[in-house]
């Protein structure tokens, strides 16, 4: 069965503090990983694309990193902000008979920051 | 650019009660989604429409119905609301049905039966 664990469910820094945020997946076959970060009380939007070729991608103070023989990832978030404090959810694209919409949603890491 | 527009935002239904939840995309995207969410639970997959004129069952489809009114919008019926379906519902939007398109979602209704 498909499917995508996250940890830690939940998180509290420090601002100004780095953290990072785990994902490891069963999907196959692959076809790629996607962070979405979630503000309260607003939809998903994409942080960045993972493919099966990419180790490392940056977007601006987020670092996604992918091992797709451990089938494991992550999301470093430096230098955190207050606008950081959200939930961010791993999505793995691919897997046979998976969802009839190719993708397998994370329960998300409800990541505060504090001032 | 509105993206992927949901309303309404906010809903109360009394058990039993009917309601239409509406989503438009101002993308051209072909594809489109109805999903859920739940506290400590993934998004789950309501119905799809892989393209216009189509639609399809998702995963958890009991209790909803879906239309696909035209390339733009795609909207979810809740014709007899139970408290099991209180949740957050988001639309998506997607250019087409292939493996690893991304998706684009609504800002969400947060939906209370009662």
């Amino acid at each position: 069965k498909n499917q995508v664990e996250q940890s830690p469910q939940s998180l509290i820094i420090l601002e100004g503090k780095n953290c990072t945020l785990q994902c490891n997946y069963t999907v196959s076959p692959f076809s790629n990983l996607r962070w979405y970060k979630q503000d309260t009380g607003r939809g998903p939007v994409s942080l960045t694309i993972m493919t099966f070729s990419e180790n490392t991608k940056s977007n601006g103070r987020y670092t996604a990193t992918l091992d797709a023989d451990t089938k494991q990832s992550s999301l470093h978030i430096t230098a955190s902000q207050l606008s950081d404090s959200a939930s961010y959810i791993c999505v793995v694209s691919g897997g046979s008979g998976g969802g009839a919409d190719g993708l397998t949603f994370g329960k998300g890491t409800h990541l505060i920051i504090q001032p | 650019n509105a993206g992927v527009t949901q309303t309404p935002k906010f809903q109360v239904l009394k058990t039993g009660q009917s309601m239409t939840l509406q989503c438009a995309q101002d993308m051209n995207h072909n594809s489109m989604y109805w999903y859920r969410q739940d506290p400590g639970m993934g998004l789950r997959l309501i119905y799809y429409s892989a393209s216009e004129g189509t639609t399809d069952k998702g995963e958890v489809p009991n209790g909803y119905n879906v239309s696909r009114l035209n390339k733009r919008e795609f909207s979810l019926r809740l014709e007899s609301a139970a408290p099991s379906q209180t949740s957050v519902y988001f639309c998506a939007s997607r250019p087409d049905a292939r493996l690893g398109t991304e998706a684009f979602f609504g800002q969400g209704t947060r939906l209370t039966v009662v």
